[in-house]
């Protein structure tokens, strides 16, 4: 069965330092892998995707993730974050050849403190 | 258009009461899901539409439960008898451009509608 983990349930950090806010991915078939954002209150904001190609991607307001096939994983960064990067991160994958509805992870609470 | 609506965006209902929530998707999208997110979990799956066909549903989509998609545009979920436990946000996603290449597999997210049964 697909599962999505996020090994992180809070990530408390200083505003300016980096964070990785860590994903990993069950499926050994092609699998697309998606970061989402989702700010109080508000519905889920696409931040960045994996479909194929470079295994580093960069997606909106700075944030990058890695696609690590041999260890499943699929790991959010931001080198300097903003007190505005608070918000609740989810990590979820689609299959290539079923109908692309998304698994998800539990997500990952970012607290970043002044 | 300006993405994915939902309406209403917040319900609260007494259980027993039937509710009926509406999803408007992207113009040119020809797949439709509902999602539910309870507090602190990330979503689940509920139903998928391609076009006007629901071609799958969730376990958690009991017999409760019902979605439709008339005419492949906008998309109802209607939950009879609310019970307690369906309280939760119920979001509603599109994708796929009629006629691209379904590697665009984005989806877009509205708002959600957030019930709460009491």
């Amino acid at each position: 069965a697909q599962s999505v983990t996020q090994l992180d349930s809070q990530v408390p950090v200083f505003e300016e330092a980096p964070v990785e806010l860590r994903c990993n991915y069950s499926s050994s078939v092609s699998v697309y892998l998606f970061w989402y954002v989702q700010y109080p209150n508000q519905g889920l904001q696409l931040l960045l995707k994996y479909l194929s190609g470079s295994t580093l991607v960069k997606g909106i307001n700075g944030f990058e993730a890695e696609f690590n096939k041999s260890q499943t994983s699929f790991h959010l960064r931001k080198p300097s974050v903003h007190i505005s990067d608070t918000a609740e991160y989810f990590c979820a994958e689609a299959h290539a050849g079923n109908n692309r509805k998304l698994i998800w992870g539990l997500g990952t609470s970012l607290a970043v403190n002044p | 258009d300006t993405g994915v609506s939902q309406d209403p965006r917040h319900k609260i209902t007494k259980r027993g009461q039937n509710v009926t929530f509406r999803c408007d998707p992207i113009s040119e999208h020809n797949r439709l899901y509902w999602y539910r997110q309870t507090l602190g979990q990330g979503p689940e799956f509920l139903t998928y539409f391609q076009n006007e066909a629901q071609l799958e549903k969730s376990r958690l989509l009991s017999d409760r439960f019902s979605a439709e998609r008339p005419k492949g545009s906008f998309s109802t979920l209607e939950i009879q008898r609310t019970e307690q436990g369906d309280s939760a946000m119920y979001l509603c996603a599109s994708s796929s451009p009629t006629g691209r290449p379904t590697l665009n597999t984005e989806a877009f997210f509205g708002q959600g509608t957030r019930l709460t049964v009491v």
